[in-house]
């Protein structure tokens, strides 16, 4: 049973430039929510993703957006990359109605801006 | 709102020693809490958590916390660090019954002497 995939592992990106990154869920899980984690901070919610819409929203700009695809999977989109974009990205999914709502991460997107 | 403050953003204990690792929270309402371990450049692994029922929560690893809601604390304890137990401990809150983000704290370090 495969856990949480992310992709790619490492980016690097310039100033100004947009990113895409990807992430499956697990197996059998349909909601999927994006992380920021900031050097030396705690993971910060961006959004949340079920039946291929944003459920919920955290404080971050409209620069970061998203999708959900009929199969679960995900992307984050970031445009107009600022270096505090710098971070590690991670994914999260869960299952919708199941209690306690656990959500399982993936190993994250290293993403670096220069 | 809720939030999380994790108390000691590095801890060092000796092999062999009591693992405290602080955490306090503030919620609303009744809460979920969690703890997740994070390895260099790895992501987050689910320790253990508090939903309902037995306020002793035994993990994996031989971790274990207790939630002490008078005090709105879940402190993590180990009675004897290991060497592998060096990692970024992060305590995590979700309100319960509300399918959607975690808040976590910024993290504590844990370093094992040898």
């Amino acid at each position: 049973d495969a856990g949480v995939t992310q992709s790619p592992t490492h980016l690097i990106k310039t100033r100004g430039q947009q990113v895409t990154l990807r992430c499956s869920p697990k197996s059998g899980h349909d909601t999927v929510s994006w992380y920021q984690q900031a050097l030396g901070q705690g993971p910060q919610f961006i959004f949340q993703y079920y039946e291929e819409e944003e459920r919920q929203r955290g404080n971050f700009p409209d620069r970061f957006s998203g999708h959900q695809f009929p199969n679960y999977s995900s992307e984050l989109n970031v445009n107009a990359l600022l270096l505090g974009d710098s971070a590690l990205y991670l994914c999260a999914s869960s299952l919708a109605g199941d209690w306690p709502y656990e959500q399982y991460f993936g190993p994250g997107t290293r993403l670096t801006v220069t | 709102a809720q939030s999380v403050t994790q108390l000691g953003s590095h801890v060092s204990v000796s092999e062999g020693a009591l693992v405290l690792l602080r955490c306090n929270y503030s919620s609303s309402v009744p809460p979920y809490l969690f703890w997740y371990v994070q390895y260099p450049n790895q992501g987050l692994q689910l320790l253990l958590k508090y939903t309902t029922g037995a306020t002793l929560v035994k993990g994996i690893n031989g971790f274990e916390a207790e939630f002490k809601k008078s005090e709105t604390s879940f402190h993590l304890t180990k009675p004897s660090a290991h060497m592998s137990d060096a990692a970024e401990y992060f305590c995590a809150v979700r309100e319960m019954n509300r399918d959607d983000k975690i808040i976590f704290g910024k993290g504590t370090r844990l370093h094992i002497l040898p």
